[in-house]
């Protein structure tokens, strides 16, 4: 079965550092993988998703992603995080039956 | 960007009341829109895929008696939850993809409704 895992439930991190927002994920064949932000009382937003080709995507906001074949990882980055970027974030994938299965979401939270 | 407009955004009303939630795709046509619940800090649970024209598909565990959808055009779904109770109390999102992209698109997302039971 298609599974998604988001192994930490909160990240904090100061302003100006990298972020890492960490997502593997479990899927029969070709992964289609995305990742979207929530904020407070909002629906999702997309930020970049991977389906082929180069294995680093960069998305909206100056997020990329990295996606790892052998390592079944699609971790969020960014180089520089801001305080706006404190959000909700949800890795997800898309299954054979087109559905999308979503992790249980990581809370971002940058410092000033 | 492709839009999807959900409303009401907000909705609070007595237990026993029906509540209809609408989800529009703007500027595209969808034949398949996603009905999600999400608790408080919780991931999003997919309640059930509305298929323009034909049933929906409703996912185990979500009674299609009380989650009442209803797809009649390609640029509208919705959502009713019928004879609410406290315990239906939730957060939903309506999401749709573009029926021109490729499978590989992303779904776009509606700003959801608060739904509170009283």
């Amino acid at each position: 079965a298609q599974s998604v895992a988001q192994p930490e439930d909160q990240v904090n991190v100061a302003e100006g550092n990298p972020l890492t927002v960490k997502c593997t994920y479990s899927v029969s064949g070709n992964p289609y993988l995305f990742w979207y932000v929530q904020y407070p009382n909002r629906g999702l937003q997309f930020l970049l998703k991977y389906i082929t080709g180069d294995n680093l995507v960069k998305g909206s906001y100056g997020f990329e992603a990295e996606f790892n074949k052998s390592q079944t990882s699609f971790h969020l980055k960014k180089p520089s995080a801001l305080v706006s970027d404190s959000a909700l974030y949800f890795c997800a994938v898309r299954d054979v039956s087109d559905k999308v299965i979503f992790g249980p979401g990581t809370s971002l939270s940058v410092i000033p | 960007g492709a839009v999807v407009s959900q409303h009401p955004s907000r909705v609070i009303c007595k237990s026993g009341t029906s509540v209809k939630i609408e989800c529009r795709s703007l500027d595209f046509q969808a034949t398949t829109m996603f009905w999600y619940r999400q608790f408080p800090k919780k991931s999003l649970m997919l309640m059930a895929t509305s298929n323009e024209g034909s049933k929906a598909t409703y996912e185990q565990g979500v009674e299609k008696d009380k989650f009442l959808i209803n797809h009649a055009s390609l640029t509208l779904s919705t959502l009713t939850v019928t004879s609410a109770h406290p315990e239906d109390s939730s957060f939903y999102i309506c999401s749709a993809r573009d029926l021109m992209v490729l499978r590989s698109g992303a779904q776009h997302f509606g700003d959801g409704t608060r739904l509170s039971i009283l």
